[in-house]
């Protein structure tokens, strides 16, 4: 059965510093990845996803990510991290074709002015 | 924008009782699901729901739970006789169609807890 490894669990920035969230799948076929973030106190929203074609992927608030398949990897980044970027971080994915999400365990991201 | 609302947003049940959960998805979705996270656990897929019946189910789904789509708007999840381990945050989601690329929304979840 397919699994989605999310390497950090608590990650503490200050404004402007870089992100980069880890991200690895474990599934050998066709996979659609996922970033979902959690704002606190908000449900879960889409931040980016890949399907298919350029492996960068550009997303929502200057977030991107990049579907590396030879590391099974799909890791978040962004430039310059925000104090309003403080939440949490899922990546997800699909397999061969199905509906159902395979969610990794979560990244808190917290960022200090 | 067009949100997936769950509701209650926070259920405290007895061990036994039984509970139902309800959705009301994005009005133009047609697919719907259910998962469900145990505190300081992953996000676990239960059940997807597409035309009327269950398309997958996890192992996690089993007699006790049950979904249905009462009228045309609310998607409820029952758990008919709660056990401990059933408390945690359920969340409903719903997309426009069963592609595979197809975007899943989320509800802001209800909070079970299972005393």
């Amino acid at each position: 059965a397919q699994s989605v490894s999310q390497h950090n669990h608590h990650v503490i920035l200050s404004e402007a510093a870089s992100l980069e969230l880890g991200c690895n799948y474990s599934y050998g076929g066709t996979v659609n990845l996922f970033w979902y973030v959690q704002y606190p106190g908000q449900h879960l929203q889409l931040l980016l996803k890949y399907f298919s074609g350029d492996p960068l992927v550009k997303g929502i608030k200057g977030f991107e990510a990049e579907f590396i398949k030879s590391k099974f990897s799909f890791n978040l980044r962004k430039p310059s991290v925000q104090w309003s970027d403080t939440a949490e971080y899922f990546c997800a994915v699909k397999v061969g074709g199905g509906n159902k999400l395979t969610f990794g365990t979560g990244t808190q991201l917290k960022v200090e002015l | 924008e067009p949100e997936v609302t769950q509701t209650p947003s926070h259920q405290v049940t007895q061990m036994g009782q039984e509970v139902i959960l309800r959705c009301v998805p994005i009005s133009n979705h047609l697919y719907f699901y259910w998962y469900r996270q145990i505190l300081g656990q992953k996000v676990e897929f239960l059940v997807s729901f597409y035309n009327n019946e269950i398309s997958e189910k996890s192992e996690i789904f089993d007699d006790q739970f049950s979904v249905e789509r009462p009228d045309g708007s609310n998607f409820t999840l029952k758990i008919r006789s709660t056990k401990l381990e059933d408390s945690a945050m359920y969340f409903c989601a719903s997309s426009v169609s069963p592609a595979y690329q197809e975007t899943q929304y989320f509800g802001p979840g209800t909070r079970l807890l299972v005393l």
